[in-house]
């Protein structure tokens, strides 16, 4: 089966603009997940969805970040607007079930902001 | 919450040397708990997961770790590593709930001497 894709792989934008990316997750997981991993740390989780519906963002910076799932299946991941250290790499997980099971992790997008 | 410390930052072992990665975690209740291994570049891909049963666990590419309860602890072992292994290593804890909210170490890099 194809695993997580996302996209795009590179990003570089500057300070105070806006950024989006895309998650495509593995075909017939419920549980979409997006994290943030800065350069020496372990990734963070920034906002979970079950289906189409939003089960945690409690680490989710809401002032500048938003994410949406559409019909249950891709989703976006949206900064705006950017700053210095919003620089990380951004991933993407998706699990089979609703509770329990192993995340399966897409390439990440690198985020620059200069 | 779960929480998850991984003390060693950086080590390297020479090729064919046995490894010990120590993973150290804090939970009220008996977790999950996963080790993934991220290349540079790459995203994370699962090696092993104890969810019960046996605490001696088998993974992917020679690995394998020890669930100690008294200890808190979740040690990834391999008994000779090859150049290949050099990459980070993460460990995480799942909660284990309908949300499986998963927190992650902050990663080992792993350095093979040749």
């Amino acid at each position: 089966e194809a695993g997580v894709a996302q996209s795009p792989r590179y990003k570089i934008i500057e300070k105070r603009q806006s950024v989006a990316f895309w998650c495509n997750p593995i075909s017939g997981h419920a549980t979409l997940y997006w994290y943030q991993q800065i350069l020496g740390q372990g990734p963070k989780l920034l906002i979970q969805f079950q289906n189409n519906g939003v089960v945690d963002d409690s680490q989710l910076p809401k002032d500048r970040f938003s994410a949406e799932r559409l019909k249950g299946v891709d989703s976006t991941l949206k900064i705006q607007p950017a700053k210095l250290e919003d620089s990380a790499v951004y991933l993407c997980a998706s699990r089979r079930g609703t509770f329990g099971g192993e995340q399966y992790f897409g390439p990440g997008t690198r985020l620059t902001v200069t | 919450a779960q929480s998850v410390t991984q003390p060693d930052i950086h080590i390297t072992v020479s090729e064919g040397a046995s490894l010990e990665l120590r993973c150290n975690y804090s939970y009220g209740a008996t977790p999950y708990l996963f080790w993934y291994v991220q290349s540079p570049g790459q995203g994370l891909q699962l090696l092993l997961k104890y969810f019960s049963g046996d605490t001696l666990v088998q993974g992917i590419k020679g690995f394998e770790a020890e669930f100690k309860r008294s200890q808190s602890s979740f040690n990834l072992r391999k008994p000779s590593v090859h150049w290949s292994d050099a990459a980070e290593y993460f460990c995480a804890v799942g909660a284990v709930s309908n949300n499986n909210d998963m927190r992650f170490g902050a990663g080992t890099r792993l350095t093979v001497k040749p």
